[in-house]
């Protein structure tokens, strides 16, 4: 088995200020995965990474940015944050084409 | 690309009663089917895999039904309790290179006892 950590748990932010959010695996997963997920709704795909250093774009990566450091970590950017971007953001990873398996989430809040 | 149409939005069971929620998706090469459970202010738990060379899963109190003729995937909870209260979402994966699943919008599920 494995786990998968996302920092921090809550972030409060600033409108128009520059945040990070990380997560870690160590199921020795290929691919991980940052998703979106607005009050009540569903999941929305930011950005994905096949392998170190690989990025692809999901439907909503503009006002994003991401970064995979190694193939453990997956960070992601929020460039400019706006009040409507309140949220949960969930890291994923798989073995690429299997299941993904989800972190515990980040719970941005911005004044 | 592949779409998952996922129905009803939300259900309401009573404590023994059962509860069905249903997905649709556009990609007859789509071969990989998810459902996930989210209770309230948790994450996604994975609930059921299923291939598209199988029909029919079970697990503990739920069963899975591919209908790959029809593109349909069915969640059918046989006796519901108050800790399946909870929203579930189902997954697909489509053929090819795609390393991504399509989700469906979720099923807030509420049973009451």
């Amino acid at each position: 088995g494995g786990i998968i950590t996302q920092t921090p748990k809550f972030l409060i932010g600033q409108e128009g200020q520059k945040l990070t959010l990380k997560c870690q695996q160590n199921f020795n997963h290929d691919t991980m995965y940052w998703y979106r997920q607005d009050s009540g709704k569903g999941l929305r795909l930011i950005y994905y990474s096949i392998t170190e250093n690989d990025l692809q774009k999901g439907d909503l990566s503009e006002g994003y940015d991401a970064s995979r450091e190694k193939k453990s970590s997956f960070s992601l950017t929020v460039t400019s944050a706006q009040k409507n971007e309140m949220a949960v953001f969930l890291c994923a990873s798989s073995i690429t084409y299997a299941e993904q398996f989800f972190g515990p989430g980040t719970r941005l809040t911005v004044l | 690309g592949e779409q998952v149409e996922q129905r009803p939005p939300h259900l309401s069971v009573r404590e023994g009663d059962s509860a069905v929620i249903t997905c649709t998706y556009t990609d007859p090469n789509s071969y990989y089917f998810f459902w996930y459970k989210q209770e309230p202010g948790a994450s996604l738990q994975l609930l059921m895999k299923v291939f598209s060379s199988t029909e029919i899963n079970e697990g503990q109190g739920f069963t899975v039904l591919l209908n790959k003729k029809d593109t349909r995937l069915s969640l059918n909870l046989t006796a519901a309790h108050p800790g399946d209260s909870a929203a579930y979402f189902c997954a697909a994966r489509s053929g090819g290179s795609n390393a991504k699943l399509t989700f469906g919008k979720g099923t807030k599920l509420s049973v009451k006892s």
